[in-house]
């Protein structure tokens, strides 16, 4: 069974840095392609980033040079690392895989980053 | 990487059908069949409903069907159930390697 289970959220400090961490079971990370997606409180879904099963990573501008998508693969996990965060940062973060085609067919519980002082 | 865009909200009786439509560009929508859609109850992930377009994943009702013209993308639920009341969005491949989202829809069953 596919399982994907997200933790690492908390409360941070505007211009501090968080890890999230997004541990699959049931199939191998690096062999899709897996993608962050994120909701503000009360907002819609915004994509956030992605790690094709390549390698290759991309950002939505939003997030470009303050985040970084990366995996584990011997831990089968993925990763988000998070720096210089700010206000509008605060969201639920989804871990969400795709199996080859252009949808995301499994999506983690969601981790809730807060951005306060 | 402007979010696609969505008609606010959309409602219809039970048994009627309704058509979500997500409106891009040549750089994305238009571009690549690469189109899906997603259900969202309150509190919930996503639920992925339409892929490539107008792929059903294993265990969605066939009462859901997508389709696509030009730069547009929509999604039909034909015999609307009180279940289907939710918020849908689009999302689709853009020429940058990135994706992205609709602004989303409230489908309220009346």
């Amino acid at each position: 069974e596919v399982q994907l289970v997200e933790s690492g959220g908390g409360l941070v400090q505007p211009g501090g840095s968080l890890r999230l961490s997004c541990a699959a079971s049931g199939f191998t990370v690096s062999s899709n392609y897996m993608s962050w997606v994120r909701q503000a409180p009360g907002k819609g879904l915004e994509w956030v980033s992605v790690i094709y099963s390549g390698g290759s990573t991309y950002y939505a501008d939003s997030v470009k040079g303050r985040f970084t998508i990366s995996r584990d693969n011997s831990k089968n996990t993925l990763y988000l690392q998070m720096n210089s965060l700010r206000a509008e940062d605060t969201a639920v973060y989804y871990c969400a895989r795709a199996d080859g085609s252009s949808g995301y067919d499994y999506w983690g519980q969601g981790t809730l980053v807060t951005v306060s002082s | 990487q402007s979010a696609l865009t969505q008609p606010a909200s959309v409602s219809g009786s039970p048994g009627q059908s309704i058509t979500i439509s997500c409106t891009g560009t040549s750089s994305d929508v238009g571009g690549y069949n690469y189109v899906s859609w997603y259900q969202q109850h309150p509190g919930k992930a996503p639920k992925l409903m339409i892929y490539d377009v107008s792929n059903r994943p294993s265990g969605v009702s066939n009462r859901f069907s997508g389709s696509k013209s030009g730069n547009t993308a929509s999604l039909t639920i034909s015999g609307l159930q009180a279940e289907d009341e939710a918020d849908y969005y689009c999302s689709s491949y853009t020429s940058s390697s990135t994706f992205v989202f609709g602004t989303g829809t409230k489908v309220t069953v009346l």
